[in-house]
């Protein structure tokens, strides 16, 4: 089955400057990348997700990049700010004979990304 | 105005006991999901569920049975609830189709914590 790694497992970065989180997925069948934010005791919350389809997208702020080469996909945050601090978790999704009732998300580990002031 | 929401927020029991949480959503979608999140954070899929039907049953010890009533409700009942059950469970929703995968919306998410 699919497998995520995610790296890295922390990040401290100061405001104003770059984030950058990497995973690698298993199953060059998976054709669809969520990236999810989860504040502390909340729940986790869609930020940006990219397609097979598609080698980047970008949202303000946020960007993912995707080489399905290389099986890796990157989410980027520029001119971070302290509520961008959070676990961010990827998550990759392979079809299958039962993906039009829904899709199964292998997620990676989380980053705890620490945006200091 | 909830889109997903799950009953109770915090759950605290004994080992041995059996306990149900519930989860509705406003959403309209056919598919609803549990996803379990031990104390490293890792989220991971239990269920899903395409109206009514069930889907997904990854490896789930089957002290776990997940009913859902209609494609609204999907309800996550736990058997004998052991030590290593402690976790948030996460609800979650989404639409279906070929035209997919879509974006799953989650819950608030129940802290079950088994004494």
């Amino acid at each position: 089955g699919e497998n995520v790694e995610q790296h890295p497992s922390t990040l401290s970065v100061q405001e104003g400057d770059s984030a950058v989180i990497k995973c690698t997925y298993s199953d060059s069948a998976s054709n669809y990348f969520p990236w999810y934010k989860q504040e502390l005791g909340k729940r986790p919350q869609l930020i940006i997700d990219i397609r097979s389809n598609v080698g980047e997208k970008k949202d303000q702020r946020i960007a993912v990049t995707l080489n399905k080469t290389a099986k890796h996909f990157s989410l980027h945050i520029t001119e971070t700010q302290p509520e961008d601090s959070a676990v961010y978790f990827c998550a990759a999704s392979t079809p299958s004979s039962l993906m039009e009732y829904g899709n199964k998300l292998v997620f990676g580990a989380g980053t705890i990304l620490r945006v200091k002031s | 105005d909830t889109a997903v929401s799950q009953t109770p927020k915090y759950l605290v029991t004994q080992m041995g006991n059996d306990k149900s949480i519930k989860c509705e959503q406003n959403l309209g979608h056919d598919t609803m999901y549990w996803y379990k999140q031990d104390s490293k954070k890792f989220l991971k899929i239990m269920f899903s569920y395409n109206n009514k039907e069930l889907i997904i049953n990854e490896t789930v010890p089957n002290r776990f049975s997940p009913k859902s009533p209609d494609k609204a409700h999907l309800n996550l009942h736990i058997n004998s609830l052991e030590l290593g059950d402690s976790a948030v469970y996460f609800c979650a929703s989404s639409q279906s189709g070929l035209a997919g995968p879509y974006e799953q919306y989650f819950g608030p998410g129940t802290r079950l914590t088994v004494t």
